[in-house]
């Protein structure tokens, strides 16, 4: 699996966009993103998944660069609800999870 | 929207009891999931199970079992309990594009 490399943590102000880097400068061409989060004492939460393109949901939007080494979760307005830890993961066919340290996004009012 | 549930969010057991946890998935998905999550460990995979019936160990097995009798339900079975076994459990059903999809946890507590 490629290694991922998240900052550890973020501020952002409630109605603003969050965007959360990841970078994967090693991912290979099968290889897939995945992102997911986990509010406090809650299971996990799968967001999005791309490969090359970029992808939206009704949760959030991914930006994949067009060399695939770096990726953007974008929480287009966030909102306290959204302050959780961040997992972004790169694997081909991930069987079971396994979430790197994350980044922790504090939203603010 | 997928939906997985767990059948108790907060647990108290005590040493040596038999212990069953239940998870129920409502998308069809062939393949589920038991983890545990411990500060500073992260998810770790004790079983999974990628059909009715079908298991396979994962990272962490000792002194869990499990059980799949129906495509929509796996338990786990903690056989004995100790007490490291305290831990948040979390139960996964995993979509086509190999997405999971999580329940809320349990966290079990052992004295």
């Amino acid at each position: 699996d490629a290694k991922t490399t998240q900052p550890p943590s973020m501020d952002c102000a409630e109605g603003r966009a969050a965007n959360l880097p990841c970078n994967h400068s090693t991912i290979s061409g099968n290889e897939y993103v995945y992102w997911y989060r986990q509010i406090h004492s809650q299971g996990p939460q799968y967001i999005i998944h791309g490969l090359k393109n970029n992808e939206t949901n009704e949760m959030a939007s991914l930006i994949i660069t067009e060399d695939r080494k770096s990726s953007t979760l974008i929480l287009p307005h966030a909102t306290l609800r959204d302050t959780a830890v961040y997992y972004c993961i790169v694997r081909v066919a991930p069987f079971s999870l396994v979430f790197g340290k994350g980044t922790r996004l504090s939203v603010i009012a | 929207d997928v939906k997985v549930t767990q059948s108790s969010r907060y647990l108290v057991k005590r040493t040596g009891e038999k212990v069953f946890l239940e998870c129920v998935q409502d998308m069809d998905h062939e393949n589920m999931f038991w983890y545990r999550q411990d500060p500073g460990l992260g998810l770790r995979l004790i079983y999974f199970s990628y059909d009715v019936k079908m298991k396979e160990k994962g990272d962490i097995p000792e002194g869990y079992s499990v059980s799949r009798e129906k495509k929509e339900r796996f338990s786990l079975i903690l056989e004995s309990a100790s007490t490291n076994q305290t831990s948040m459990y979390l139960c996964a059903s995993r979509g086509q594009a190999y997405e999971q999809y999580f329940g809320p946890g349990t966290r079990l507590t052992v004295t």
